[in-house]
């Protein structure tokens, strides 16, 4: 089974620190995404990656980072976290196809 | 560019009863279509997708999909629900021309009432 594991379940930070919110997975797989998921927003993508060092942007990239130094870790930074980045992190790791694995999700709180 | 809507933001039901939860797409090209579920504090998890052949897909746990090319649509239906399917569940589009980035709809809540 292809499993995707990200660093922490829980998070809370205070406004302006830096976050970082790590995802790792175990297939070998070249692309690899993070989201946010909000109440009645669905899953809007961050970044993605189809390779190492590779990287392009999504739909809601400001305020965020990302970096893939390794093929199977996927980091997305906040460089300065605001109260409204508070939300449910959720990474994903491909295949192709548009088929997605993904990962138990980040709730990080920021205050 | 690809469009999911699906129509429903929640769907309450009674356990035992059917359930329907609709998903239309739109795009340019051929497609795969998918359907996640995702618990409460849990990530998604796939439940069904359409890559070719047959257009009705099923899943393990009962729930079945088709692909109605006509109508752009892939609802997503199971004829007896259990309180377990209680969940957020989401409908996927990528194109088939080499793009490897889906298109979600905003997710329809299933609710199962005992």
């Amino acid at each position: 089974d292809v499993k995707v594991t990200q660093s922490s379940r829980y998070l809370v930070k205070r406004t302006g620190e830096k976050v970082f919110l790590e995802c790792v997975q175990d297939m070998d797989h070249e692309n690899m995404f993070w989201y946010r998921q909000d109440p009645g927003l669905g899953l809007r993508l961050i970044y993605f990656s189809y390779d190492v060092k590779m990287k392009e942007k999504g739909d809601i990239p400001e305020g965020y980072s990302v970096s893939r130094e390794k093929k199977e870790r996927f980091s997305l930074i906040l460089e300065s976290a605001s109260t409204n980045q508070t939300s449910m992190y959720l990474c994903a790791s491909s295949p192709g196809q548009g088929r997605q694995y993904f990962g138990p999700g980040t709730r990080l709180t920021v205050t | 560019a690809q469009s999911v809507t699906q129509l429903d933001s929640q769907v309450p039901v009674f356990e035992e009863a059917p359930v329907e939860l609709r998903c239309n797409y739109s795009s340019s090209v051929s497609v795969y279509l998918f359907w996640y579920v995702q618990y409460p504090n849990q990530g998604l998890q796939l439940l069904l997708k359409y890559l070719s052949g047959s257009t009705l897909v099923e899943s393990i746990n009962g729930f079945e999909a088709e692909f109605n090319k006509s109508q752009t649509s892939f609802h997503l239906r199971k004829p007896s629900v259990h309180i377990s399917d209680t969940a957020e569940y989401f409908c996927a589009v990528s194109d088939r021309g080499g793009s490897y980035i889906p298109t979600f709809g905003r997710g329809t809540s299933l609710i199962v009432h005992p």
